[in-house]
């Protein structure tokens, strides 16, 4: 079983569009993260969500929003698609406790590019 | 705000040397250090978690250590093989902080 699951893997949409990409883990984990990797390699935090505290990196654009319905799941939300918005955008979870010091879980990636 | 810096950016190597990875990070407040594999493509896989409380951490052909006093961590790579070909990302988590990571190195390894 996959323990964090990212869907779509690949999406190619146009400017302008508004697309989500889906989360979910099946650890029983209480945060979990979107992060974004330019090209460069480079992962920037996006938001951090436990037990219903968003944590948003102020230098997010607010056409990004993460939802989640329940504890496993956490989609990012995107509106009004720009070329920079492409990238790959990694869901991540970490267990209770998190912050005394567990490990962290990522999927496996959502390449977006934007045309 | 924590910033972690990973030295050297790239590294290309023969088959069977042996290999320092390098980490730095300006705020030591930490309650842990993981090392992640990425391969092209793919996600990031977790090699080694270094607790705060702990100095190093082994698995298999891997060590980490961990050093908050100077804001240092080391991933030695005994025998390199090709397979090891990935870049390796150093991330810390803990306290107020979102886990934040560096640009990772670049390692490629030649038969």
């Amino acid at each position: 079983d996959t323990a964090v699951s990212q869907t779509p893997k690949y999406l190619v949409t146009q400017m302008g569009n508004d697309k989500s990409i889906k989360c979910e883990q099946n650890l029983g984990h209480d945060t979990m993260y979107w992060y974004k990797q330019d090209s460069k390699k480079f992962l920037k935090i996006m938001f951090s969500y436990n037990n219903k505290e968003l944590i948003i990196n102020e230098t997010v654009p607010n056409r990004f929003s993460p939802k989640s319905p329940d504890k496993a799941h956490l989609n990012l939300h995107i509106n009004s698609l720009e070329l920079g918005d492409s990238a790959v955008y990694f869901c991540a979870s970490s267990p209770p406790g998190s912050f005394s010091g567990n490990t962290i879980y990522f999927g496996e990636g959502s390449w977006l590019t934007v045309v | 705000k924590q910033e972690v810096t990973q030295i050297p950016a790239a590294l290309s190597v023969p088959e069977g040397e042996n290999l320092v990875l390098n980490c730095s990070f300006t705020d030591s407040a930490i309650y842990n250090l993981q090392w992640f594999r990425q391969d092209p493509g793919k996600g990031l896989t977790s090699l080694l978690l270094i607790q705060s409380s702990q100095r190093e951490q082994t698995s298999g052909r891997l060590n980490a250590s961990l050093d908050k006093s100077s804001g240092r961590s080391t991933l030695y790579i005994a025998a390199s093989q090709p397979g090891d070909s990935a870049t390796y990302l150093c991330g810390l988590s803990g306290g107020s902080y979102i886990p934040t990571f560096g640009r990772g190195t670049s390692l490629i390894v030649h038969p």
